[in-house]
């Protein structure tokens, strides 16, 4: 059955250092997502992208966060200059609903932590 | 302001002790609603989707029904491993690639 990767499962970095996660959708699908979830709280959306350009993006995807579809299977998020405040689950999600409708596909996710 | 409130936060129950989860949302023109199934450190698996009110969706022990105002997921005679964090999640009329929002979830545990 497909399904969507993530990689590294667990990333730990200085304060101030980039990031890069790094997700392969499901093969098929054309919408893709990041999320995350801070420990004990709620899955909350990050950014969403279609058609090689972000579609919606949320109040916390500040200039820090970029996302890149650099070839035909890989979904990256990069954090420029990591803050303590970013320690999270971060998962990266697909869809292949017409319009983007319809549910997503979740990958295992990538604990990222900050010290 | 869409919103998602999933009650109750927490439940213990019976191994064949049948119970109903909630989920109550606020969106303007809904396009779907999700539930999905979270274990510890994992990424939300999906279980459901369901679009419009009167739908229902069944799989294995679970059942989800959807109205114009609420969603339960109702799990007849469970087993230890349905034990889970279960999150209700709903889509409105945004762009393509629309984002999802989830609830804070309902921790089920079931004794044997």
């Amino acid at each position: 059955e497909p399904e969507v990767t993530q990689t590294p499962s667990h990333q730990v970095t200085q304060m101030g250092q980039e990031v890069i996660l790094r997700c392969v959708p499901i093969s098929n699908h054309l919408y893709f997502y990041w999320y995350r979830q801070i420990l004990g709280q709620k899955v909350e959306f990050l950014v969403s992208f279609y058609n090689n350009e972000i579609s919606e993006k949320s109040e916390i995807f500040d200039d820090q966060f970029s996302v890149e579809r650099p070839d035909g299977s890989n979904f990256t998020l990069k954090i420029r200059s990591t803050k303590l405040e970013d320690s999270a689950m971060y998962f990266c999600a697909s869809s292949g609903g017409l319009a983007g409708r319809g549910e997503q596909f979740f990958g295992p996710g990538t604990r990222l932590t900050v010290l | 302001e869409d919103q998602v409130t999933q009650s109750p936060e927490a439940l213990r129950l019976q191994e064949g002790e049948s119970s109903s989860l909630n989920c109550s949302y606020t969106v303007s023109g809904l396009r779907g609603l999700f539930w999905y199934r979270q274990d510890p450190g994992k990424g939300p698996e999906f279980l459901f989707t369901l679009y419009s009110a009167g739908e229902e969706k069944e799989k294995e022990r679970l059942k989800a029904t959807l109205t114009k105002k609420e969603s339960f997921l109702h799990i007849t005679a469970p087993k230890p491993e349905d034990s889970a964090t279960y999150l209700c999640a709903v889509q409105g009329p945004y762009s393509s690639a629309s984002k999802i929002i989830f609830g804070s979830g309902t921790r089920l545990s079931i004794r044997p």
